[in-house]
């Protein structure tokens, strides 16, 4: 069966340090990945899709990036953090036109 | 645009139905989903239902969708304290991958 990793789970860090968060799917091979942010009281904001090794795809400008290393393994990183990247993190693995799978969520606080 | 919209808030007595409603801009979605969001967790699929279609059910849940209204809903017969949660309704826009647009979420609070 497939799973979906998402690490850590919460991170405090100071504004203007860098920032990586790594997600690593198992059991399936080529999945779409994603990164949402949720901030508080709001919908999911999709950030980034990959639809392959080293294509990625962003849906709004920010102060972020992502990356797609590996098959299954997708990066979202920050130079330098700004207190507006506060939030709650989702990454998900997709097929095709069907669901998404989310991993469990990294909560960033930016002080 | 592409667009999704929830109320924000709903309580239910423990015993009673739930609906929770939601309406959608975008009429080529192909599919429209329920999560479920527990405190401080990843959002969990409920259900999800195809655009051609105007019911499913799964046990206690049940989704009604009028492409017509762009309107779909979600009922939880049987509403218990373990379903209080955050539900996300979203759709799906197809384009050779699968690009979800979420709603803000409903707060279901289910009191005895």
């Amino acid at each position: 069966s497939q799973t979906i990793h998402q690490w850590p789970a919460t991170l405090v860090q100071p504004v203007g340090s860098p920032l990586s968060l790594e997600c690593t799917v198992e059991g399936t091979s080529n999945p779409n990945l994603y990164w949402y942010r949720q901030a508080a009281g709001r919908g999911l904001q999709l950030l980034f899709y990959s639809v392959g090794i080293g294509q990625i795809s962003s849906e709004v400008p920010q102060n972020l990036s992502a990356s797609r290393p590996q098959d299954r393994q997708f990066i979202l990183s920050s130079k330098k953090l700004l207190l507006s990247d506060s939030g709650f993190y989702l990454c998900a693995w997709g097929r095709g036109v069907t669901e998404a799978f989310f991993g469990q969520g990294t909560r960033l606080t930016v002080v | 645009g592409e667009d999704v919209e929830q109320s924000l808030f709903l309580s239910v007595r423990e015993g009673d139905s739930s609906v929770i409603n939601c309406t959608y801009t975008d009429s080529s979605s192909t599919y429209l989903y329920w999560y479920k969001q527990e405190p401080g967790a990843g959002l969990q699929l409920l259900t999800y239902i195809f655009s051609n279609m105007d019911m499913k059910q799964d046990q206690r849940l049940t989704v009604l969708l009028n492409k017509k209204d762009k309107h779909l809903s979600l009922r939880i017969a049987d509403t218990q304290t373990g379903d209080s949660a955050i539900y996300f309704c979203a759709e799906s826009i197809s384009g050779g991958y699968n690009k979800l647009i979420f709603g803000a979420g409903t707060r279901l609070a289910v009191h005895p």
